[in-house]
């Protein structure tokens, strides 16, 4: 069984709407969880970090925690062009420092 | 330097050859990882180290060698490597705390990758 699942995508979106991503875990320990940023061709970027439920904003990024239901999303509000790039989720292993990683998302945004 | 960086970003190595990656990280950090990243496939962890130790080795192929001869350098041998072994390889670095302690703001920071062709 995987411990982090993603919805594969790939995600298509228009400019300026709302891209959501969806992750799900299956360690009950996990306490933390990320979402990286991966460009094509390069490395991933951490963009948002979250411990705790409910939600997280960070700019145009809103990180949703739902440890009851084992569920993680992350939303782009008014998508642009260069939000074009692969997702990856990840969480720790049963609060251990080392991560778990999803396959990733691909999501494309349609200028 | 700031940050995470990796030396070579690009490496083509036929089988019989020996050849080592570099990673570096000036975030003051005492954990480091290597990472294995295939096409489709979700990044896969191949070494840690946490204060200078090496923690955990997930399976991999006594071809990969890692060295951690300080917390801000960590190395990666690689020797009669096969052609399926070909990905993107990249370093991260964290900040752990140790002594067992759980400490649940493991951000990872990763370099900028080698990108490995075993010919």
């Amino acid at each position: 069984q995987k411990e982090v699942e993603q919805n594969s995508g790939p995600l298509s979106v228009p400019e300026g709407a709302i891209a959501s991503l969806n992750c799900t875990y299956s360690d009950r320990g996990s306490q933390s969880f990320f979402w990286y940023r991966q460009y094509s061709g390069k490395s991933p970027e951490l963009i948002m970090s979250i411990y705790s439920n409910g939600d997280k904003e960070d700019g145009r990024f809103t990180a949703q925690l739902n440890k009851a239901s084992q569920y993680v999303s992350l939303l782009i509000r008014d998508s642009q062009p260069s939000d074009s790039a692969t997702y990856l989720c990840a969480g720790d292993r049963d609060g251990d420092y080392k991560l778990s990683f999803g396959a990733g998302t691909t999501v494309t945004v349609r200028a | 330097e700031t940050g995470v960086t990796q030396t070579p970003r690009h490496l083509v190595m036929g089988m019989t050859n020996k050849k080592s990656l570099k990673c570096e990280q000036h975030l003051g950090h005492n954990a480091m990882y290597w990472y294995k990243q295939s096409a489709k496939k979700p990044l896969e962890l191949m070494f840690v180290y946490s204060l200078e130790e090496r923690v955990e080795n997930n399976s991999v192929p006594s071809r990969f060698s890692p060295e951690c001869p300080n917390s801000s350098h960590l190395f990666l041998h690689l020797h009669t490597l096969q052609p399926e072994d070909s990905a993107l390889y990249l370093c991260a670095s964290s900040q752990e705390t140790g002594q067992g302690i759980k400490f649940p703001y493991n951000e990872q920071f990763f370099g900028p990758g080698t990108r490995l062709t075993v010919l």
